[in-house]
């Protein structure tokens, strides 16, 4: 167990619905990154929040928006949900920003029909 | 060319042999470099991660980088039944922000 939290662990949603998937770093961690994976793939880069800001991002629309609050908790927001955008969805947390090792929660798994 | 490549495999090592996974990368800017572990329906799990070219050991598990070559290996000595899970190697660039890359993965099978 990495101490990463994450919640809902499974969710459903409906085409063009919004969906905001939580996670809580690991203690003493300042540093989420989101990811998405699709079965078989590896994760793809969505963005990594440090101190409350965003600190890099992937090729994700728009529409993945993310915030992370004092406590270095996180939240990713997905507006007008599309079919692919079903996956397991991913936060990790780190030590400090930039290009440290990074620890996984066990994920949310996302579902649109 | 994909910014991070992996064998898709299936390796298939026995028991007890030296399993060897690799793997290339495009950015010659990166900066750190990532193996995971990932069995079926869980979350990657960190198990190497090397910063300077070389070789660095941590039990079993040998994580090499060079980066004139661009490609990272990792080593995994006397493989045992429950090392058979996908290995993502996973790299950081930092270029006008910072992105971690995620291979595909290579699935092993280690047999006993």
């Amino acid at each position: 167990e990495t101490g990463v939290t994450q919640s809902p662990t499974h969710l459903i949603k409906t085409r063009g619905q919004q969906v905001t998937l939580r996670c809580s770093s690991q203690s003493g961690h300042n540093t989420v990154s989101w990811y998405q994976q699709a079965l078989g793939q590896g994760p793809q880069f969505i963005f990594q929040y440090y101190r409350e800001e965003e600190n890099g991002r992937g090729n994700f629309p728009p529409r993945f928006s993310g915030l992370q609050f004092p406590n270095y908790s996180s939240e990713l927001n997905v507006n007008a949900l599309e079919l692919d955008d079903s996956a397991l969805y991913l936060c990790a947390s780190s030590l400090r920003g930039g290009h440290y090792e990074q620890y996984f929660g066990p994920g949310t798994r996302l579902t649109v029909t | 060319q994909k910014e991070v490549e992996q064998n898709s495999g299936p390796l298939s090592v026995p028991e007890g042999a030296i399993a060897s996974l690799n793997c290339t990368y495009s950015d010659r800017g990166s900066q750190s470099f990532f193996w995971y572990r990932q069995y079926s329906g869980k979350s990657p799990e960190l198990i190497m991660f090397i910063y300077s070219n070389g070789d660095k050991e941590d039990g079993r598990f040998t994580a090499q980088l060079n980066k004139a070559s661009q490609y990272v290996s990792l080593l995994i000595r006397d493989s045992q039944p429950s090392d058979s899970a996908t290995y993502l190697c996973a790299v950081t660039e930092n270029t006008g922000g910072f992105k971690t890359i995620f291979g595909a993965g290579t699935r092993l099978f280690v047999k006993a």
